[in-house]
């Protein structure tokens, strides 16, 4: 079973600051993870999937790295906008392709005009 | 839109009453998934189905019933739920049959209020 955590909790940034967030995850048992995005009274959306070590993804203004050594992946928004307002989901999935992914308490982001 | 639905949207009943869930998907896909989200916890896996067979079942209460009548239909039934059920019940679907690089397009939830 994995235990994903998620930093910080939430966060409050003005509109143009850059940001980013952390996920962690035990490396020993690691085969993907994806970034889910979850505006309030909508769906999870999926913003990336990654599987390797150094993965980097990036749409828009928002990119992720993958880290499978140290079991951790970053979310960096560049110049947050108002619309960037969410909660941000992260979900590693276990040590075989077969294996469900587990979601992280996620990390509410703020962004103030 | 996400091509997954689900209704209602919100639901209040009592403890004895019996209510069903519905979520459908418009992507093709062969499996689906009932998750929990209580407050301040995580999304909690509850059910997956892939090619309408129950493939996970993660040790939730018998009186949440799952059925999955084709691929593109799933039901959480419920029955005599206890207040803290009360909770958002999301529905996903994903291509194929779970694995964990599969993106999972989800739908809107049902809030649920158990009195």
């Amino acid at each position: 079973i994995l235990n994903v955590e998620q930093s910080p909790q939430s966060l409050h940034v003005q509109e143009g600051d850059s940001t980013n967030f952390t996920c962690s995850f035990p490396s020993s048992n690691f085969y993907a993870l994806h970034w889910y995005r979850w505006e309030t009274a909508k769906s999870p959306e999926a913003l990336f999937v990654m599987t390797l070590n150094g993965d980097e993804k990036k749409k828009g203004r928002i990119s992720a790295t993958l880290n499978t050594k140290e079991g951790y992946s970053y979310l960096y928004i560049k110049g947050s906008q108002p619309e960037d307002s969410a909660t941000y989901l992260c979900a590693p999935g276990g040590k075989t392709s077969y294996d469900k992914v587990i979601f992280g308490p996620g990390t509410s982001l703020s962004v103030i005009p | 839109e996400t091509g997954v639905t689900q209704t209602p949207r919100h639901l209040v009943m009592g403890m004895t009453n019996k209510k069903s869930l519905k979520c459908e998907q418009h992507l093709g896909h062969n499996a689906m998934y009932w998750y929990k989200q209580s407050a301040k916890k995580p999304l909690e896996l509850m059910f997956v189905y892939s090619l309408e067979e129950r493939v996970e079942n993660n040790s939730v209460p018998s009186r949440f019933s799952p059925e999955c009548p084709n691929s593109s239909h799933l039901f959480l039934h419920l029955h005599t739920l206890q207040p803290e059920d009360s909770a958002l019940y999301l529905c996903a679907s994903s291509q194929y049959s779970g694995r964990s690089t599969d993106t999972q397009y989800f739908g809107p939830g049902t809030r649920l209020t158990v009195l």
